[in-house]
C-alpha cells in the first residue's frame, strides 16, 4: 500500500488564497522531495529537505520537514494562475536489503479560480 | 527536460499485444527509472536502473521487464498487454549517489489498452 500519504487529493481555491499540501510517513524519511506537475507535463523537481525540522522557501512557496523526519508540508502564499498543477512529495525510505527508495506521495491537485 | 526523451508519445493497442516504450538521455546520468502514473495512486517504481549491467524491480514489476542497452538508453517492456496497464509511463533519471537526490523526468508516454 501506499506508504507517503498526501493530502489532500484536489484542492481549489480563488487566486490570492493560500494553499498547503501534507505530506505523511510511516517510517522515518532519509530525506523529502517536492515536484510539480503542470497540466499534461512531467514532475519537476522543486526542491529537497534533508535535515530535522528543515525549513527552505522559494519565493512564495515553503517547504518544511517535521522534527521526526515523518512529515513534510508545502505551503504557497497568494496563489497565481501558474501555481496550477499536481503537487507531489517524495520520500527517501528504507527499502529491501539495505537499499533505499524514493516513494511518492499520491500528489495534490490544485486548481485555482482567477 | 528536454535532456531525457521518451517514445512513442502516445500508444493505443490491443490486448495481448507486445509494447515496447524507449527512454533515451543526454544526461551523462547513471541511474534510470521506469515509473507508470495513475489517478489518485501517484507515481509507482516498475523497474530501476543503476548502470548497464544492473536492473532491479520496483513495486510493481509484473508484467513488465526493462533493457539497458546502453547508459543512455533504458526500455520497457509489456510482453502481453491488458487493460489495467493502461497508464501514463514516465521514465527518470538521476546522476548517481550525489546531492541534491533529484531525478529528472521525461515527457511521459500514455498507454491504452483496448
Amino acid at each position: 500500500g501506499q506508504q507517503v500519504m498526501q493530502i489532500p487529493q484536489y484542492q481549489h481555491v480563488q487566486e490570492g488564497e493560500d494553499f498547503t499540501t501534507y505530506c505523511n510517513s510511516s517510517t522515518t524519511l532519509s530525506n523529502i522531495q517536492w515536484y510539480k506537475q503542470r497540466p499534461g507535463g512531467h514532475p519537476v523537481f522543486l526542491i529537497q529537505l534533508v535535515k530535522s525540522g528543515e525549513v527552505k522557501k522559494q519565493k512564495r512557496l515553503t517547504f518544511q520537514f517535521g522534527e521526526a523526519k515523518k512529515n513534510s508540508s508545502l505551503h504557497i502564499t497568494a496563489t497565481q494562475t501558474t501555481d496550477v498543477g499536481t503537487y507531489f512529495c517524495a520520500g527517501r525510505r528504507q527499502w529491501i536489503q539495505g537499499a533505499q527508495k524514493l516513494v511518492f506521495g499520491q500528489g495534490t491537485r490544485l486548481t485555482i479560480n482567477p | 527536460d528536454a535532456d531525457v526523451t521518451q517514445t512513442p508519445r502516445n500508444r493505443i493497442t490491443k490486448t495481448g499485444k507486445r509494447i515496447m516504450l524507449e527512454c533515451s538521455q543526454t544526461k551523462g546520468h547513471d541511474r534510470m527509472y521506469w515509473y507508470r502514473q495513475d489517478p489518485g495512486l501517484g507515481l509507482r517504481l516498475i523497474y530501476y536502473s543503476f548502470d548497464v549491467k544492473d536492473i532491479n524491480k520496483g513495486e510493481i514489476s509484473d508484467g513488465y521487464s526493462v533493457s539497458r542497452q546502453a547508459q543512455a538508453k533504458f526500455s520497457l517492456s509489456l510482453e502481453s498487454a491488458i487493460p489495467n496497464q493502461t497508464a501514463l509511463y514516465f521514465c527518470a533519471t538521476k546522476r548517481g549517489a550525489r546531492d541534491p537526490d533529484t531525478q529528472y523526468f521525461g515527457p511521459g508516454t500514455r498507454l491504452t489498452v483496448l
